[in-house]
């Protein structure tokens, strides 16, 4: 069965700080990866995706992610973090038949002033 | 752009009252989705639909049902509500095909508070 694992509940970072949000998948073929965010109160957004071809895929707000198939990871990365990322992001492998999505359990990033 | 909508932001229920979720897409996405979502076990499939008049449980469908009569619209019921079914819930729709892109879109979400 498909699962993720996102290992870190908590994050905290400075303003204008790197950032590193890990996620390890289990599944046997090629997966589609998912990155997204949801804010206090809100749905989830989208950041980007993963399906085929370059291994390094750029997304919204200044993230991007790489999928490393011998590491089973599929890590997204922020240059420089604004106090206005500050969410909670997850982490998702999907399967082709119904398009079903499998979610990590979430981590939490605060950015500190 | 995608606009998936949940008929309330929040909503307050008795132990035992049958409980309406619904969920509008207007993007003529064939599946749609249910999840619940609690801190720290991030989101679980409860049931999806990936046609009218179709559905399939997901992880965690004790206790529900669904129904799509219609395309755009998707029912989450709780026919007798229990406070362990206290969570935020989140409908979700995708395309369904390759072309169109395997993510889901979500709505803004439902807690539900059952007291």
């Amino acid at each position: 069965a498909q699962s993720v694992t996102q290992p870190d509940i908590h994050i905290t970072v400075s303003e204008g700080a790197s950032l590193e949000l890990r996620c390890n998948y289990s599944y046997g073929a090629t997966p589609y990866l998912f990155w997204y965010v949801q804010s206090p109160g809100q749905g989830l957004q989208l950041l980007l995706k993963y399906f085929s071809g370059d291994t390094l895929v750029q997304g919204i707000k200044g993230f991007e992610a790489e999928f490393k198939r011998s590491q089973s990871s599929f890590n997204l990365r922020k240059p420089s973090v604004h106090w206005s990322d500050a969410a909670e992001y997850f982490c998702a492998v999907g399967q082709e038949y119904g398009n079903k999505l499998v979610f990590g359990a979430g981590t939490i990033l605060r950015v500190k002033s | 752009d995608v606009k998936v909508t949940q008929s309330s932001r929040y909503l307050v229920k008795r132990t035992g009252e049958k409980v309406f979720l619904e969920c509008v897409q207007d993007m003529d996405h064939e599946n749609m989705f249910w999840y619940r979502q609690d801190p720290g076990l991030g989101l679980r499939l409860i049931y999806f639909s990936y046609d009218v008049k179709m559905k399939e449980k997901g992880d965690i469908p004790e206790g529900y049902s669904v129904s799509r009569e219609k395309k755009e619209r998707f029912s989450l019921i709780l026919e007798s509500a229990s406070t362990n079914q206290t969570s935020m819930y989140l409908c979700a729709s995708s395309p369904g095909d390759s072309t169109g892109g395997y993510e889901q879109y979500f709505g803004p979400g439902t807690r539900l508070t059952v007291t």
